[in-house]
């Protein structure tokens, strides 16, 4: 079976470009995370979907950042305009529940460099 | 604000010694997980644990909830290359039963 898809893999950009990260969730699954790692701060969750519907973008860390779900199958992160602060392993993840213990299949991630 | 605090920070070993890894919170958790994330990959489930000093086993992998559910432990028996990667412990929050992830320890297993 196909796991979390996430394009592109690798991105560098310079700063002030947009930058749109894409992720195909696991089929069948309601809920779909993005998260952010960083050496700082860790894995931090950004913002999670559930049936396509935004339920919760409090960790979204600027109005630059926007993600939109506009099917079962497709989602995205965007940039605008980006930041060299915005550098870091963005990951996309879905989950058949939100419920607590249920597991989260992530992504490969996407490496974005701003320069 | 629930945090989840991960000790060792870094860990370097050789291969075939034993090792435990910390996991530890002021706070109750109804359940804690515990990922495994190799370079260049995305983190990967290993274990769910749910009571109150439960113990799970996964080959070398031993992980236990503490009783008060406040904290957890991994320990790997006979360490292997394989097995280097970063070691996320994670638990839902209590309001929002959000996941939030610990601050890691990364592990590296030389042969």
């Amino acid at each position: 079976d196909a796991g979390v898809i996430q394009s592109p893999r690798h991105e560098v950009t310079e700063m002030g470009q947009e930058v749109t990260l894409r992720c195909k969730p696991i089929s069948g699954h309601d809920y779909l995370f993005w998260y952010r790692q960083t050496m700082m701060r860790g894995l931090e969750l950004l913002i999670y979907f559930n049936n396509n519907v935004p339920i919760d973008d409090s960790g979204m860390p600027e109005d630059r950042f926007s993600a939109k779900m506009p099917n079962a199958s497709f989602s995205t992160l965007k940039i605008q305009p980006s930041e060299p602060r915005d550098s870091a392993v963005y990951f996309c993840a879905s989950s058949p529940s939100g419920r607590s213990g249920n597991t989260i299949y992530f992504g490969e991630g996407s490496w974005l460099t701003v320069v | 604000t629930q945090l989840l605090e991960q000790s060792p920070q870094f860990l370097s070993i050789q291969e075939g010694e034993n090792l435990t890894v910390y996991c530890n919170s002021s706070s109750v958790f109804s359940s804690l997980q515990w990922y495994r994330q190799e370079p260049g990959e995305g983190p990967v489930l290993l274990v769910t644990v749910v009571t109150g000093g439960e113990v799970k086993k996964l080959k070398r992998l031993t992980f236990q909830f503490g009783d008060a559910r406040k904290d957890s432990s991994l320990h790997i028996t006979a360490a292997q290359p394989g097995d280097t990667g970063l070691y996320l412990c994670a638990g839902p929050n209590v309001n929002t039963d959000k996941l939030i992830f610990g601050t890691g320890t990364r592990l590296q297993v030389f042969p």
